[in-house]
C-alpha cells in the first residue's frame, strides 16, 4: 500500500523558515516524480513544486520561486520542502503527492494526509 | 498562471446525474489531454478520480466519467449517491508555462 506521511508543519513568524518532510513507503520511491501541493484554509488546491526521479529537474509555481526549495533523498525514501522568507499567504495544509506515471507530473495518484503550516506573528 | 474556472457549487438528487465544468485556455486544458479530476471530502486528502481527460484509476466507479471539448473539460457523475457529496477539483498540465499543474477553484457537490 502506498503511504505518504508529511511532517514538519507548525507555527512560524513572517520571514521565518520551515522544512517539511514526507516519508514514502509501499512503492519504489526513486521511480516517480514527486510534488508538493498546498491548500489554504477554506480554499482550493495549488501545486507548489515538483521534482524528477533523480532530482535533476525541479519546477516551482511563480509565487514561491526563490523562497522554496524542493529536494529528495531516494536512499531514505523521503521528499522535502525547504521554505524560507515565509509570508502570511503561505499559510496552508501542505500535501506530499506522487506523480502518476514516470514522466513529468500531469496528475497525482497518491496523497499524504497533509501538514499544516501557519505563518503568523 | 491563472486557475481554471469551475462553478462554485452543483447539486443533484440521489440517482440523478450532474456535470461539473472546468474552463481553461489553449495553454492548459485546450492544449493537452492531461485534465484530471479530484474528489475531496472534508478534512481528507484529495483522491484522483479521472486522469488524462477520461481515464479512471482502478477502484473508481464507472459512474464517474470525464470529457473535454476545446478549452472546457467536464466531469459527469451518474447515479448520484450520498457519498459523492464532496468538493471536486479539476486540474490540467500547464506545459512550458511552469512545467507543473494548474487547478480549478473547486466545486462543492451537494447530494440533496
Amino acid at each position: 500500500e502506498v503511504q505518504l506521511v508529511e511532517s514538519g508543519g507548525g507555527l512560524v513568524q513572517p520571514g521565518g523558515s520551515l522544512r517539511l518532510s514526507c516519508a514514502a513507503s509501499g512503492f519504489t520511491f526513486s521511480s516517480y516524480w514527486m510534488s508538493w501541493v498546498r491548500q489554504a484554509p477554506g480554499k482550493g488546491l495549488e501545486w507548489v513544486a515538483n521534482i524528477k526521479q533523480d532530482g535533476s529537474e525541479k519546477y516551482y509555481v511563480d509565487s514561491v520561486k526563490g523562497r522554496f526549495t524542493i529536494s529528495r533523498d531516494n536512499a531514505k525514501n523521503s521528499l522535502y520542502l525547504q521554505m524560507n522568507s515565509l509570508r502570511a499567504e503561505d499559510t496552508a495544509v501542505y500535501y506530499c503527492a506522487r506523480g502518476r506515471g514516470s514522466t513529468v507530473t500531469k496528475s497525482f495518484d497518491s496523497w499524504g494526509q497533509g501538514t499544516l503550516v501557519t505563518v503568523s506573528s | 498562471q491563472s486557475a481554471l474556472t469551475q462553478p462554485p457549487s452543483a447539486s443533484g438528487s440521489p440517482g440523478q446525474s450532474v456535470t461539473i465544468s472546468c474552463t481553461g485556455t489553449s495553454s492548459d486544458v485546450g492544449g493537452y489531454n492531461y485534465v484530471s479530476w479530484y474528489q475531496q471530502h472534508p478534512g481528507k486528502a484529495p483522491k484522483l478520480m479521472i486522469y488524462e481527460v477520461s481515464k479512471r484509476p482502478s477502484g473508481v466507479p464507472d459512474r464517474f466519467s470525464g470529457s473535454k471539448s476545446g478549452n472546457t473539460a467536464s466531469l459527469t457523475v451518474s447515479g448520484l449517491q450520498v457519498e459523492d457529496e464532496a468538493d471536486y477539483y479539476c486540474s490540467s498540465y500547464a506545459g512550458s508555462n511552469n512545467w507543473g499543474v494548474v487547478f480549478g477553484g473547486g466545486t462543492k457537490l451537494t447530494v440533496l
